[in-house]
């Protein structure tokens, strides 16, 4: 159980245009969905945290316009790169908390994407 | 200050061999949880094993274990009998209980761990 799809798995676009990653989860219901972005090698950096049917809150230095997500059910969420530029090239991957997690519940992930700007 | 710190950014470790992952952390909240993570080079991210803060024993799954050592504020992740498929990126994270900012995770910057045949 607890399955979290993300889609696509790596997606190449040409500078200027957008892209939208979804991410979904297939078993469950996720009250609250994190959009992490990890450059080779690093950590994962928390870009925002999203809760059904509110707006996402955004963690300091990231573009609420550049990046915007939706999360308009329980299971899905999507994050939007409007006008991508080459410096947005990375991982981006998503994780979910079900409604009735506890505190000691881990997070469940996708896959991740990965995004190439020409 | 980092929250969560992985001294080791690579390791080494001889096939069928034991191997030790460090973290230490920081935080004043009584309650937290600490979580280790590990990231093959596919990218997904697999839960390996948690320990809460109350907990009496070490935390146990399979050839994972957790040394965890409160007053040193350190959660240590121990892989028995190494195999190839270990390789990957190791993540410590933690969860403070009383943060209240939607349970999210703080993450260490991890540690790569190659399994040598």
């Amino acid at each position: 159980g607890a399955v979290v799809s993300q889609h696509p798995s790596w997606v190449i676009c040409k500078s200027g245009t957008s892209v939208k990653i979804e991410c979904r989860s297939l078993d469950f219901q996720a009250t609250t969905m994190f959009w992490y972005r990890q450059f080779p090698k690093q950590s994962l950096m928390l870009m925002a945290t999203s809760n059904e049917g509110s707006k996402a809150t955004y963690e300091q230095g990231v573009e609420k316009d550049k990046f915007l997500i939706n999360h308009a059910s329980l299971t899905l969420s999507t994050l939007t790169v409007t006008s991508a530029h080459p410096e947005d090239s990375s991982f981006y991957i998503c994780s979910a908390r079900s409604q009735e997690s506890s505190y000691n519940s881990p997070l469940h992930f996708g896959n991740g994407t990965r995004l190439t700007v020409t | 200050a980092q929250k969560i710190t992985q001294t080791q950014p690579g390791m080494f470790v001889q096939e069928k061999e034991a191997v030790t992952l460090d973290c230490t952390y920081d935080t004043s909240d009584p309650s937290y949880g600490l979580f280790w993570y590990k990231q093959p080079s596919s990218g997904e991210m697999i839960f390996l094993i948690y320990q809460g803060s109350y907990d009496q024993q070490n935390a146990t799954e399979g050839r994972y274990s957790l040394n965890f050592q409160k007053a040193r504020k350190s959660a240590n992740l121990v892989i028995s009998a190494s195999q190839l498929g270990d390789s990957a990126m190791y993540f410590c994270a933690m969860r403070e209980f009383n943060a209240g900012n939607n349970r999210k995770l703080i993450w260490g910057l991890g540690t790569s761990l190659a399994v040598n045949p």
